[in-house]
């Protein structure tokens, strides 16, 4: 079993749904929680990162940790089709200057 | 600010050959990581450094696999020889709390 659980995609929802992604861990030392958007043939780019549980809110991303239950959501509000990538969630045991553990990620796609 | 830069973007080579990647990190960041991204999954880590300390290579294939960061800023990563399974994304992140990463160098073995 991975130690990050990320749900399959493909996703495809239309353009100004609200999309919620997640993810399930099994590590109880994970501390630090981190939401990458990846274009095809580019490198992942940080969205989110948290180090608490509960909520975090950035423009139209909020990410949601619940330590209690090791899950981790990322919710979009208002998808656009620009917003059409592969999701990654990621962990890590501290500040994040050690490895991080990633999911397998999450393709979405927001028709227009 | 320039983010990480990566180079080459695309490598194709026949096996058995040689392939070396470069980083140059965001300036700064004195951690500087390797990661291997197969198609359809995550970033693995291959070795950290930490300054030009590797403290973290448990991952990296050391038959086939080595990296060095001179002077604590650009990092090469070098396989030699290259096998067919090793086509992959080879990304390049650094760091001074929160990870960035390159672009990536997408290998494909022959």
């Amino acid at each position: 079993q991975k130690e990050v659980e990320q749900d399959p995609g493909p996703l495809s929802v239309p353009e100004g749904a609200i999309v919620s992604l997640n993810c399930t861990y099994s590590n109880s030392a994970f501390q630090y929680f981190m939401w990458y958007r990846q274009y095809s043939r580019k490198g992942p780019e940080l969205l989110m990162y948290t180090y608490s549980s509960g909520n975090k809110e950035d423009g139209r991303f909020t990410a949601q940790v619940d330590k209690s239950s090791k899950y981790i959501s990322l919710f979009i509000r208002d998808s656009q089709p620009s917003d059409s990538a592969t999701y990654l969630c990621a962990t890590g045991e501290d500040t994040g200057r050690r490895a991080l553990t990633f999911g397998s990620g999450t393709r979405l796609q927001v028709q227009p | 600010e320039a983010g990480v830069v990566q180079s080459p973007r695309y490598k194709i080579i026949e096996k058995k050959q040689p392939v070396a990647f470069w980083c140059n990190p965001i300036s700064g960041h004195n951690t500087l990581y390797w990661y291997l991204q197969n198609l359809g999954q995550g970033p693995e880590l291959l070795i950290r450094y930490e300054n030009e300390e590797a403290v973290d290579d448990s991952q990296l294939p050391k038959d086939r696999f080595s990296a060095e960061r001179l002077k604590g800023v650009d990092s090469t990563l070098k396989i030699q020889p290259a096998e067919l399974g090793d086509s992959a994304v080879y990304l390049c992140a650094s760091s001074l709390g929160e990870q960035y990463f390159g672009p990536g160098t997408r290998l494909t073995v022959t």
